[in-house]
Order: structure tokens, then C-alpha cells, then sequence
């Protein structure tokens, strides 16, 4: 079965504190994207890479850097936590190929204190 | 940017019911999908929608691609307490670069 793993279901943090969250999927999809989701607001999407070492801004990229470093993984980071980005992330892959063949993570809902 | 507005925001109906919701664009979209998220899950696809006028059906579910591309509604007949979680409307970035854009959410809860 094909999946998208998320590293942490919840996470709690400090203000200030640098936030990893991590994104693995197993089906060597070439696109993998990171959303932030929040009542009222629906999914909005924060970066995305289309291969390794690349990535590209979405719409909310402020506060936060990504690393993709190997295909099958995809890291979002808080660089300087704040209260304002307590939220759910979701993160997503899908092939290059087709183009809404999107598989989603469970998330994280990520709390900062 | 590109916006979707989706209604109801939120829908609390009896087991039985059939439910309507609905999204619309500001601006043409090519392809409209539709998206279910069950509690602590991520949303997964129920149904894709590629033409202006196509009307596709998914078991209980059917989705409507609005003439004017600017629009798409899904109905759930019978609806049952599985039926319970948020659903979105999502459609494809008019950029070309695959990007989906989402609406608001509609959250739907049955009482058996």
C-alpha cells in the first residue's frame, strides 16, 4: 500500500524554536508538497519540490524553509517557531505524470507555546 | 491570486439525508476535484472532473463540472454516519504548473 508518512502526529513547541517536520513517501514520486491547514482557510499550500535539491514557493512561504535532500523525503521548517503558526500540516506527493494523483500524510498538528 | 469559495461551511443533517455543497471560482478552472478528509486523516481524492458539463458519479456521490468553468457542486444521497468529515473542492492552478488550489472546507456531520 502505498504511503505517506508523517513523523509526528502532534507536536508541541516553544516560541523561537527551530521545527523540523518530516515527509517520507515510499512510491518514488517526483513532486512532494507541504500544505498548512486551518479552520475557515481550507488547505493552503506552503512550498513544494519538483525533484531532489529543488524547491519552489507557494503561497504562505513566510516563516518557513524546506529541504530535500533524497526524493523520498521532504522537510518543512519553522525557522523561528511563533504562535501564529499552530496549525495542522499536511504533506503531499504525487508522480509527475499525473498530474491529480495527489497522496496525502495524516499530519501533524503542530502546537507553539 | 486564484480563489475558491466553497458553501456550506458547515452542514449537521440526519442519517438519510441527502446533502448538497458547492464551490465556486472567481476565475476558469480546468479541472475540478473533490476531496473527502476523515478525522486525524489526510484528504483523499473521491472524484475528478475534466470537462465543462461532465457529471460523474462514485457510488452515493455526484459531482458536477459547472458550464461557466467557474464552478462545481457535489451531492451525497442517503447520507450515512461515515459520510462524517470535512470535504474540499480543489482546482487546478490555471499556471500550468499542476499546483492545486482548495476551498475553505465544508465540514459535515450525520446524527444516526
Amino acid at each position: 500500500d502505498v504511503k505517506v508518512t508523517q513523523s509526528s502526529r502532534y507536536l508541541v513547541k516553544r516560541t523561537g524554536e527551530k521545527v523540523f517536520l518530516e515527509c517520507v513517501q515510499d512510491m518514488d514520486h517526483e513532486n512532494m508538497f507541504w500544505y498548512r491547514q486551518d479552520p475557515g482557510l481550507g488547505l493552503r499550500l506552503i512550498y513544494f519540490s519538483y525533484d531532489v535539491k529543488m524547491k519552489e514557493k507557494g503561497d504562505i512561504p513566510e516563516g518557513y524553509s524546506v529541504s530535500r535532500e533524497k526524493k523520498e523525503r521532504f522537510s518543512l521548517i519553522l525557522e523561528s517557531a511563533s504562535t501564529n503558526q499552530t496549525s495542522m500540516y499536511l504533506c503531499a506527493s504525487r508522480p509527475q505524470r499525473l498530474l491529480y494523483g495527489y497522496t496525502f500524510g495524516s499530519g501533524t498538528r503542530l502546537t507553539v507555546v | 491570486g486564484q480563489q475558491l469559495n466553497q458553501s456550506p461551511q458547515s452542514m449537521f443533517i440526519q442519517e438519510g439525508e441527502d446533502v448538497s455543497m458547492n464551490c465556486t471560482s472567481s476565475s476558469i478552472f480546468n479541472t475540478w476535484l473533490w476531496y473527502k478528509q476523515d478525522p486525524g486523516e489526510g484528504p483523499v481524492l473521491l472524484i475528478a472532473l475534466y470537462k465543462a458539463g461532465e457529471l460523474t458519479s462514485n457510488g452515493r456521490l455526484t459531482a458536477q463540472f459547472g458550464i461557466t468553468r467557474k464552478d462545481s457542486f457535489l451531492n451525497i444521497s442517503a447520507s450515512i454516519p461515515s459520510d462524517v468529515g470535512i470535504y474540499f473542492c480543489a482546482g487546478r492552478d490555471s499556471s500550468n504548473t499542476g499546483k492545486l488550489i482548495f476551498g475553505q472546507g465544508t465540514t459535515l456531520q450525520v446524527k444516526p
